[in-house]
Order: C-alpha cells, then sequence, then structure tokens
C-alpha cells in the first residue's frame, strides 16, 4: 500500500459545482496534513492545511478523519480557475513530508 | 528577495554538456530538497540536505550531484544527461523537524535534454 493515495481522477466538473475530493495515508503516526495545490507546468503551492477539528477558507473546506486516516477537501461553487492538480501531503515527525500523486481538476464553462 | 528562487527558468542542454541549476532560499529555513516531476507524473524526492549535510539520496543516478554550500542555497550540477532526464525540477525549504508547515516550493527549472 502506498504511504499517501488519492482519488485517481481527472474530476470534470462545471462551474458552479461542489466537487470533493479524497486522500489516504498509512502511517497513523502522522501528525500534519496539507492541500497543495499545483497548476500546470508550475510548482505547487500550499492551498491550506488541515486541522483535526476541520478548517474553511472560503469556497474551500478540508476535513480530517484520524480514525479511518483520511483527509477530504471540498470546493464549493467552482470556478475556472479552480482547475489545476490538487496534491494532498502529509507529515511525521523525523520523516519528509509524503505526497500523494495528485487529483486533476478540469472545471468546464 | 523573499521566498525560495531558483535558477534558470529554462535550460536546454545537450547530452554532453555539464551545467548547474542553483536555488535560493531567504525563508531562514535549514532543509532544502531537490525533486524530480516528469510530464504528468508525480513529485520524486532525489536529494534532502538537512543543515548542510546530505540525508537522503533516493537512487539518483551519478550523473545527479548535489551541492549545499550553506543553509540558503542549493545547487544540482548534471553532465552528461539523457533525454528521459527532460522534467520539471523543483527545489524546497523547510525548517528541520518542523511539520507544522509545508514545504515551501521554488518555481522549478524546466530541463530539456537532446
Amino acid at each position: 500500500r502506498k504511504e499517501v493515495e488519492q482519488d485517481p481522477g481527472p474530476f470534470n466538473v462545471p462551474e458552479g459545482a461542489t466537487v470533493a475530493f479524497n486522500c489516504t495515508y498509512s502511517n497513523s503516526a502522522s501528525q500534519s496534513f496539507f492541500w497543495y495545490r499545483q497548476d500546470c507546468r508550475k510548482e505547487p503551492k500550499l492551498l491550506m492545511s488541515v486541522y483535526s477539528s476541520g478548517n474553511e477558507d472560503g469556497r474551500f473546506t478540508a476535513q480530517l478523519n484520524r480514525a479511518s486516516q483520511y483527509i477530504s477537501l471540498l470546493i464549493r461553487d467552482s470556478k475556472l480557475s479552480d482547475s489545476a492538480t490538487y496534491l494532498c501531503v502529509v507529515g511525521s515527525y523525523g520523516q519528509n513530508f509524503v505526497f500523494g500523486p495528485g487529483t486533476r481538476l478540469s472545471v468546464l464553462p | 528577495e523573499t521566498g525560495v528562487t531558483q535558477t534558470p527558468r529554462h535550460l536546454v542542454m545537450g547530452m554532453t554538456n555539464k551545467k548547474s541549476l542553483k536555488c535560493e532560499q531567504h525563508l531562514g529555513h535549514n532543509a532544502m530538497y531537490w525533486y524530480k516531476q516528469s510530464a504528468k507524473k508525480p513529485l520524486e524526492l532525489m536529494f534532502v540536505y538537512s543543515l548542510e549535510e546530505r540525508v537522503e539520496n533516493n537512487s539518483v543516478p551519478s550523473r545527479f550531484s548535489p551541492e549545499c554550500p550553506n543553509s540558503s542555497h542549493l545547487f544540482l550540477h548534471l553532465h552528461t544527461l539523457q533525454p528521459e532526464d527532460s522534467a520539471l525540477y523543483l527545489c524546497a525549504s523547510s525548517r528541520t523537524g518542523d511539520i507544522a508547515y509545508g514545504y515551501t516550493f521554488g518555481s522549478g527549472t524546466r530541463l530539456t535534454v537532446v
């Protein structure tokens, strides 16, 4: 089993749709969790950290379920500019961050 | 200048050339990383430096040679590359032992080997 797995995608959704991505991780000792966004041919950029209590930033909501070892990202009212690859990242003390393979989202007009 | 800066942004080199990629960070971080990303593929960790010491080398061919002269600078020396080495090379930095914050990436060097 890979350390971090994500929905394979791609997700093709119309503008205004709500879309959710899931990510699972294998290391139960993991302590920090993030969603990164990577535009085509660009570097990954931090979208948001994921906290145990869940957190929201505008149209984006991140949830963490430690018992089931998964993280989710919900995007409401999708915009064309949300089209990108979304990377799940997991951190554990004493180890490098582990990146998931990414889920590609295309928001269609 | 702030953040993580990589140069050059684009590089085309022949298989017999020698070139170097440069990364510089002004964030006060003490760990730096080289990643490779081939087209439509996940990130591949190549090298990790922590406190200027190489702590990880993920079975990278010897034609890639990293150098970390201080905590702010990281180089990747390239020689006798193959066409399959064409990819986006990303540098990242972080604070060693601090997992509350993720990595900060540079904008990458897009390398084409001809």
